[in-house]
């Protein structure tokens, strides 16, 4: 099993609001990313992070941001909520950390985004 | 353009017989190639992998083939059960790094 938490599993949440998704994994990995996911669709990467201060963009623009200050903690951050960001957002670590098999990425279980 | 392709969005299974999931990629620079399973509102698993120098790798119920050639992989169940019912994931990575790119998924549906 991969030791990999995010919370809050499910959100719901008005538009208009600040909310931070948590993402903390406990395998030493180096490296973490955020993926969304909408329902029935593909997986599309929107942050990830090689390291400690270092954090870039992935494929599908995404109006969230995220920090790395920390290996083991990857937040996801959104300053103003709206309708269009209800998803499922997944957190996801790989490395040579607990696990072997360095491209091996462990995903979270998610967090559901609701924003009324 | 999408690199990493699962042609079929669905596919339906009767329980004991083999499930067979289909996964096409496009750049030559792959060479790790991963499967995973998502039940809805969690998070994907890892199931199996393979790596270039391999074509074909076995875990219990699973196996992945690879041809190179064809650049296709594909995932075998058998026998299939209910509980495998779920969406499955092919994704694919170069050597360089761990950045896999992931197909739209194959949604698998294992009948009793």
């Amino acid at each position: 099993e991969a030791d990999i938490y995010q919370t809050p599993r499910y959100l719901v949440i008005g538009t208009g609001k600040k909310i931070t998704l948590e993402c903390s994994q406990t395998m030493g990995h180096d490296k973490m990313y955020w993926y969304q996911q909408d329902p029935g669709m593909e997986l599309h990467l929107i942050h990830y992070s090689y390291g400690v201060n270092s954090t870039e963009k992935g494929d599908l623009s995404s109006e969230s941001t995220v920090s790395r200050i920390r290996t083991e903690h990857f937040p996801l951050t959104l300053e103003s909520a709206r309708p269009s960001h209800t998803s499922q957002y997944l957190c996801a670590s790989s490395g040579t950390g607990k696990y072997t098999g360095g491209n091996t990425i462990y995903f979270g279980e998610g967090s559901w985004l609701t924003v009324v | 353009d999408q690199q990493v392709k699962q042609n079929s969005p669905s596919l339906s299974v009767q329980e004991g017989r083999i499930s067979i999931l289909n996964c096409d990629y496009t750049n030559s620079m792959f060479d790790y190639f991963l499967w995973y399973k998502k039940y809805p509102a969690e998070g994907p698993t890892f199931l199996i992998s393979i790596s270039s120098i391999k074509d074909k790798n076995e875990d219990g119920r699973f196996t992945v083939f690879l041809n190179k050639s064809a650049k296709h992989l594909s995932l075998h169940i058998v026998p299939s059960q209910p509980g495998d019912s779920a969406v499955y994931f092919c994704a694919a990575s170069e050597d360089a790094g761990n950045m896999l790119t992931f197909g739209g998924g194959t949604r698998l549906m294992v009948k009793p």
